[in-house]
């Protein structure tokens, strides 16, 4: 099982310019996720998944908007990129039902806004 | 604001020694932990988690012990291997209706000498 896959893996992208980061889980998974880590701060909420269709606003969604095109795809776009944006973005999923915070977390996309 | 906070960058120990590593919370009503341990170029990958009706968990080398008076969490890693160079992120799910959406500590990162 390939579990959660991302693309790209590395991007630079110029002040204003746009991008989508894609991810895509095959563990039929219901919650899907994307989050951020930047040094210092470990890894921060951006927005998330309970369901298809359904998408909710994480502990730091400005800038970001997001997509659930069906129960694999969960996809994070920037609009207008920011050098505040530059990250490492991390997708995961995680079984409704778990009831344990337990996170199947993608390998990463390094985002660089220059 | 920060409710799980690692406030100890990083740690270096000898092989076969043990690692402890140490996590404090602020938010009384979290009643879940969970650890998640990063190797470079990866995504975190969960190691172990315990219930706040629980002082101990263990599962092989890692055993977490929780202190709910003192609101405080630490991981053990005995005894530590080269293999367990990576960093260690504590996380407590936020009070919603999602147990994915995640705090998560900066990080200590782990480095084991031979």
């Amino acid at each position: 099982n390939a579990g959660v896959t991302q693309t790209p893996k590395f991007q630079v992208l110029k002040t204003g310019q746009s991008m989508t980061l894609q991810c895509a889980q095959d563990m039929n998974h219901n919650s899907m996720y994307w989050y951020r880590q930047d040094p210092g701060m470990g890894l921060r909420l951006i927005y998330y998944s309970a369901s298809e269709g359904t998408t909710d606003k994480g502990e730091v969604p400005n800038g970001y908007n997001v997509s659930r095109l069906n129960k694999r795809e969960f996809s994070l776009r920037l609009e207008s990129a920011a050098p505040s944006q530059t990250s490492v973005y991390f997708c995961a999923s995680s079984a409704q039902d778990a009831n344990t915070g337990e996170l199947f977390f993608g390998e990463g996309s390094r985002l660089t806004v220059l | 604001d920060q409710q799980v906070k690692q406030n100890s960058p990083s740690l270096s120990v000898q092989e076969g020694r043990i690692s402890i590593l140490n996590c404090d919370y602020t938010n009384s009503m979290f009643d879940y932990f969970l650890w998640y341990k990063k190797y470079p170029a990866e995504g975190p990958t969960f190691l172990i988690s315990i219930s706040s009706i629980k002082d101990k968990n263990e599962d092989g080398r890692f055993t977490v012990f929780l202190n709910k008076s003192a609101k405080h969490l630490s991981l053990h890693i005995v005894p530590s291997q080269p293999g367990d160079s990576a960093v260690y992120f504590c996380a407590a799910p936020r009070l919603t209706d999602s147990w994915g959406k995640l705090q998560f500590g900066a990080g200590t990162q782990v480095v084991v000498t031979p």
